[in-house]
């Protein structure tokens, strides 16, 4: 399988701290794409970064992508209890025919 | 907003039966995927298409099949459930590549 791998596993931190998620990945990409879950929902997209972008920010959110050492990070500041959820970083590879392929997810639990 | 709505939220069936898993989106998205998420091993694809009639086996197809007769619904089927493929099932649906993907809420099914 194609996934990438996200790390840690789980997180648990106080509210206001940052929150620092890492993705992993095998091949050449096309994109990255990073999705939340609140418990037993669907997913919602957070943001993506294709591969000839190195950073970009959204609002609290700020994503890397070192396509060198096929990695990206997601970094949440000022995290609030509401940023509760599983966190899944998302791969399209190139070549693939619009094929998504996620990770195992990182739980991430902010104490209030 | 984009609707990707599936057609249960909880589903019970029992071992042999065929189940049908109906997903629907409103927003003329060309590329449809069906992923079953499970504990530990995060979302994994199951069979995703491209376009009406347009099916590619994903990472665990086995079991499954699809239909895809109009542009807006895409379907799983079970062609004789097993307790094996309990589960929560995801549908999405995006335009082309490289964007988002938006998710339906989830069918978890379970078979007994």
């Amino acid at each position: 399988s194609q996934q990438g791998e996200e790390d840690p596993q789980a997180l648990s931190i106080q509210e206001g701290e940052n929150a620092t998620m890492n993705c992993s990945y095998k091949t050449s990409i096309n994109n990255l794409q990073w999705y939340r879950q609140n418990s037993g929902r669907g997913l919602v997209h957070l943001i993506l970064i294709r591969s000839n972008e190195r950073e970009k920010h959204s609002g609290r959110l700020r994503v890397t992508l070192d396509t060198s050492k096929k990695s990206s990070s997601l970094l949440i500041t000022a995290s609030r209890a509401a940023d509760t959820a599983s966190y899944f970083c998302a791969t399209e590879f190139t070549g693939a025919n619009s094929k998504l392929t996620f990770g195992k997810g990182i739980t991430l639990s902010v104490r209030p | 907003d984009v609707k990707v709505t599936q057609s249960s939220r909880y589903l019970v069936k029992r071992t042999g039966e065929k189940v049908f898993l109906e997903c629907v989106q409103d927003m003329d998205h060309e590329n449809m995927f069906w992923y079953r998420q499970d504990p530990g091993l995060g979302l994994r694809l199951i069979y995703f298409s491209y376009d009406v009639k347009m099916k590619e086996k994903g990472d665990i197809p086995e079991g499954y099949s699809v239909s895809r007769e109009k542009k807006e619904r895409f379907s799983l089927i079970l062609e004789s459930a097993s307790t094996n493929q309990t589960s929560m099932y995801l549908c999405a649906s995006r335009h082309g590549k490289p964007i988002e993907a938006f998710f339906g809420q989830g069918t978890r099914l379970t078979v007994v």
